[in-house]
């Protein structure tokens, strides 16, 4: 069964930081990951997808990397802003071999308070 | 585009009450899916579909119900409400499994009393 891992659940950084959130996962046999954002009491947006051959991808001031062989995916949030502020969940679908579930798993995300 | 609407936002109901979460989706999507939020914790799956007229449950089907009868619309059914089943739940969608990007609706809010 596969399990998603976030860590750390909470981070509260200054306006301006570089920071790292850190997805990890037990069945390295999928064919992508995504990073969502959630606001509070609203829907989850999708930010970035990687699929499996690529090892980054790059939107704004994100960057998600991807290494399966380690089973990790990391988001990098440059020059953090008070906007930034929301919960960070990454997903993954069944590895690729198990035809039975067809639906993303969830970490339990990782609360980012950006401080003015 | 409306993409994934759900309805109610919120809603109260008491132990043993019945009530339909509704979720309809204008973007063809074949691939719709209830998940359920708790406080602190991810998305767990409730049940998926795949297309209209096939439903197959999730992580935590017990004490729901859904139904596919066309490609738009994926109910969930809530029998006899049980505290445990206060959550956030949240319907979503997507052209195909895994592969493409899921689309999510704003979510409805229950409370159990």
């Amino acid at each position: 069964k596969q399990e998603v891992t976030q860590i750390p659940a909470a981070l509260s950084v200054p306006e301006g930081e570089n920071l790292v959130l850190n997805c990890s996962f037990t069945d390295s046999a999928i064919y992508n990951l995504q990073w969502f954002r959630q606001d509070p009491g609203k829907g989850l947006t999708s930010l970035l997808l990687i699929q499996s051959s690529q090892r980054e991808q790059t939107s704004g001031r994100l960057n998600a990397s991807l290494d399966k062989s380690s089973g990790r995916s990391t988001l990098y949030i440059a020059a953090s802003q008070p906007g930034d502020s929301a919960t960070y969940l990454c997903a993954v679908p069944p590895p690729t071999m198990d035809t039975g579930r067809r639906a993303l798993t969830f970490g339990s995300g990782t609360r980012l308070q950006v401080q003015p | 585009n409306a993409g994934v609407t759900q309805t109610p936002k919120f809603r109260i109901l008491k132990i043993g009450q019945s009530m339909t979460l509704q979720c309809t989706q204008d973007m063809n999507h074949n691939y719709m899916y209830w998940y359920r939020q708790d406080p602190g914790m991810g998305l767990k799956l409730i049940y998926y579909s795949v297309g209209a007229g096939i439903t197959d449950k999730g992580e935590v089907p017990n004490g729901y119900n859904v139904s596919r009868s066309t490609t738009e619309d994926f109910p969930l059914r809530l029998e006899l409400a049980a505290p445990s089943q206060t959550s956030v739940y949240f319907c979503a969608s997507s052209y195909s499994t895994g592969a493409n990007v899921l689309t999510f609706g704003a979510g409805s809010r229950l409370t159990v009393l």
